[in-house]
């Protein structure tokens, strides 16, 4: 079955634009979480979604936000994007109860110029 | 809050040496603990987890024992190959479902023949 799918694999912003990373989740799987992996922090969590609900939320800014849609497909948006901002970022699907395992997408790496 | 440390990298072995993996967690409850691995061009996948206290997780010849004591889950397996050449990340959670709350920041593994 296929895997966790990330659109755009790269993308160029300049400071000040506004960004939206795309998520589609395994098929059946109702959560999607979201992660920020740069070399200096390593692997930060940003928020996770479960039946288009925000259930879980990291500690970052109001810039970033989300949103998860009914077929769980899931959008990430950063606002008044800073050179701090670029990073690989990640997206994960589970079926969010019990032991499940996370299941990685291969990230789409955002640079801010 | 809720942090992960693990050993910096890279670490480089010969075929069959054996591998140790530090990692040591804080976090304000229960957690549960786990080690990700990610293959050279590949995304993130579960290596294997434990959800308590004593509980040892156990996949692909890779083992980690989820001392409260200690707080630590340390990675290890007896005999290396050249395919465990990878990154692997500690991560912890006490969030529903498992979400990855906290990870470490990776510790590069390289395995020469």
């Amino acid at each position: 079955k296929a895997g966790v799918t990330q659109t755009p694999r790269y993308l160029i912003k300049t400071r000040g634009q506004q960004v939206t990373l795309s998520c589609s989740p395994i098929s059946g799987h109702r959560s999607v979480s979201w992660y920020q992996q740069t070399p200096g922090q390593g692997l930060q969590f940003l928020f996770e979604y479960f039946s288009e609900t925000q259930r879980n939320k990291g500690n970052f800014p109001g810039r970033f936000s989300g949103r998860q849609f009914s077929n769980s497909r899931s959008e990430m948006n950063v606002s008044t994007l800073e050179l701090g901002d670029s990073a690989l970022y990640l997206c994960a699907s589970s079926f969010g109860q019990g032991n499940s395992p996370l299941h990685f997408g291969n990230g789409t790496r955002l640079t801010v110029t | 809050g809720n942090s992960v440390t693990q050993m910096e990298g890279p670490v480089t072995l010969s075929e069959e040496a054996f591998l140790t993996i530090n990692c040591t967690y804080t976090a304000t409850g229960y957690p549960s603990l786990f080690w990700y691995v990610q293959y050279p061009g590949e995304g993130l996948q579960l290596l294997l987890k434990a959800t308590k206290a004593d509980d040892k997780g156990s996949n692909k010849g890779f083992e980690a024992t989820y001392r409260k004591e200690t707080t630590s889950f340390h990675l290890e397996k007896g005999s290396v190959q050249v395919s465990d050449s990878a990154v692997y990340f500690c991560a912890l959670s006490d969030l529903p479902g498992n979400t990855p709350l906290a990870f470490g920041k990776g510790t590069r593994l390289s395995v020469i023949a």
